[in-house]
């Protein structure tokens, strides 16, 4: 079993749409969230950044940890073509043998059509 | 502040030839780490180093070599290329343990 699972995807809304991606966990260690976003032919970039449990907004994203589920969300509201990507979730631990090491889904393609 | 610097950005290989990837970071951080990058593989890591002075073996070492030339550098070197390793590679850093990754735009190679 993979330390981390994500949909592939492909996901594909049109503009205006709530987009909804996901990830679930194995490592109960585990205490920093995070979500990237890979432009076609780039880098990925950090988007957003969680410590432990609960939700953090910023803009039209929004990111969710539960930790008892060892589920994360990443919600996108009134989504745009130039949100157009893949979003791959990442994850580390505080504490043990992996400590400072970067736990990637495979990353979920979207795509959002005007 | 440009942040992480890959060379090259694209490379074709023949089987057996050896390269060097290099990697540069000027934020002054103390991590730095080399993925590769395959279609429905995602991101596996392949080496990395904590701190100056210091380097790991990841997920996928096999084939790969690295050196932490300074706090900046840390090149990938592949010695005997096949084309299991044609991939996109990617360098990352980041300054503290709990702090995100700042990546590099990446290297296409091509093992032909």
């Amino acid at each position: 079993q993979k330390e981390v699972e994500q949909d592939p995807g492909p996901l594909s809304v049109p503009e205006g749409a709530i987009v909804s991606l996901n990830c679930t966990y194995s490592n109960s260690a585990f205490q920093y969230f995070m979500w990237y976003r890979q432009y076609s032919r780039k880098g990925p970039e950090l988007l957003m950044y969680t410590y432990s449990s609960g939700n953090k907004e910023d803009g039209r994203f929004t990111a969710q940890v539960d930790k008892s589920s060892k589920y994360i969300s990443l919600f996108i509201r009134d989504s745009q073509p130039s949100d157009s990507a893949t979003y791959l979730c990442a994850m580390k631990a505080d504490r043990g043998s992996t400590l400072g090491r970067l736990y990637f889904g495979r990353g979920t393609q979207l795509t959002v059509w005007p | 502040n440009a942040g992480v610097t890959q060379t090259p950005k694209f490379q074709v290989l023949k089987t057996g030839q050896s390269m060097t990837l290099q990697c540069a970071q000027d934020m002054n951080h103390n991590s730095m780490y080399w993925y590769r990058q395959d279609p429905g593989m995602g991101l596996r890591l392949i080496y990395y180093s904590a701190s100056e002075g210091t380097t790991d073996k990841g997920e996928v070492p096999n084939g790969y070599n690295v050196s932490r030339l300074n706090k900046r550098e840390f090149s990938l070197r592949l010695e005997s290329a096949a084309p299991s390793q044609t991939s996109v590679y990617f360098c990352a850093s980041n300054l503290l343990t709990r702090y995100g990754y700042t990546f590099g735009s990446g290297t296409r190679l091509t093992v032909v």
